[in-house]
């Protein structure tokens, strides 16, 4: 399996413009995680879907940002209007559903964005 | 709810010297703990994770954990540090209770002195 692979690996836009962050998860994973990376906050839960649903979205910092999960196998996250105090890393990742809780989540290698 | 406190923003080591990042969470139910890896410009990698099956664990590059209920720890170590282990590790703590959320700590950025 390639991994969760995500795209693109940087974006550099405009303020005011429309952001879109994409990835796809692992095949057969139930979980789907996106984060954000700063150096003040470290990482951040934004939301998380099972099964394609959004399940919490409380750490989506405002209306601006949207997620989506059409399927299994593709996510977006929307960022409109983008602002500078957006820039940041934008890390996805799955991870499977077991009785076991103890399964690892698996990264991408994020998308980098800045917003100028 | 859980949480994870890494104490420790910058920690800094010789080469041959002995890693030691901490880890302490905060939760009411058996928590699921990991330590993970970032190196620059890449995404989070699992060095290790904790079972209830056993008490100290080992992960790769070298590196374990030992889980310590009564103090709440999950304390990383390496005998022995490399260059190539300059990186940032991240404690998490995956949420009881069905939610399957990880929960992770601020980070620590490990040096390595030649």
């Amino acid at each position: 399996d390639a991994g969760v692979i995500q795209s693109p690996r940087h974006e550099v836009t405009e303020m005011g413009q429309e952001v879109t962050l994409r990835c796809k998860p692992i095949s057969g994973h139930d979980y789907l995680f996106w984060y954000r990376q700063t150096m003040m906050r470290g990482l951040e839960l934004l939301i998380y879907f099972n099964n394609n649903v959004p399940i919490d979205d409380s750490g989506m910092p405002e209306d601006r940002f949207s997620a989506k999960m059409p399927n299994a196998s593709f996510s977006t996250l929307k960022i409109q209007p983008s602002e500078p105090r957006d820039s940041a890393v934008y890390f996805c990742a799955s991870r499977t559903q077991h009785r076991d809780m103890n399964t690892e989540a698996f990264f991408g290698q994020g998308t980098r964005l800045t917003v100028v | 709810a859980q949480s994870v406190t890494q104490l420790g923003s910058h920690v800094s080591v010789s080469e041959g010297a002995l890693v030691l990042l901490r880890c302490n969470y905060s939760s009411s139910v058996p928590p699921y703990l990991f330590w993970y890896v970032q190196y620059p410009n890449q995404g989070l990698q699992l060095l290790l994770k904790y079972t209830s099956a056993a008490t100290l664990v080992k992960g790769i590059n070298g590196f374990e954990a030992e889980f310590k209920k009564s103090e709440t720890s999950f304390h990383l170590t390496k005998p022995s540090a490399h260059m190539s282990d300059a990186a940032e590790y991240f404690c998490a703590v995956s949420e009881g209770s069905g939610t399957y959320k990880y929960i992770f700590g601020t980070g620590t950025r490990l040096k390595v002195l030649a």
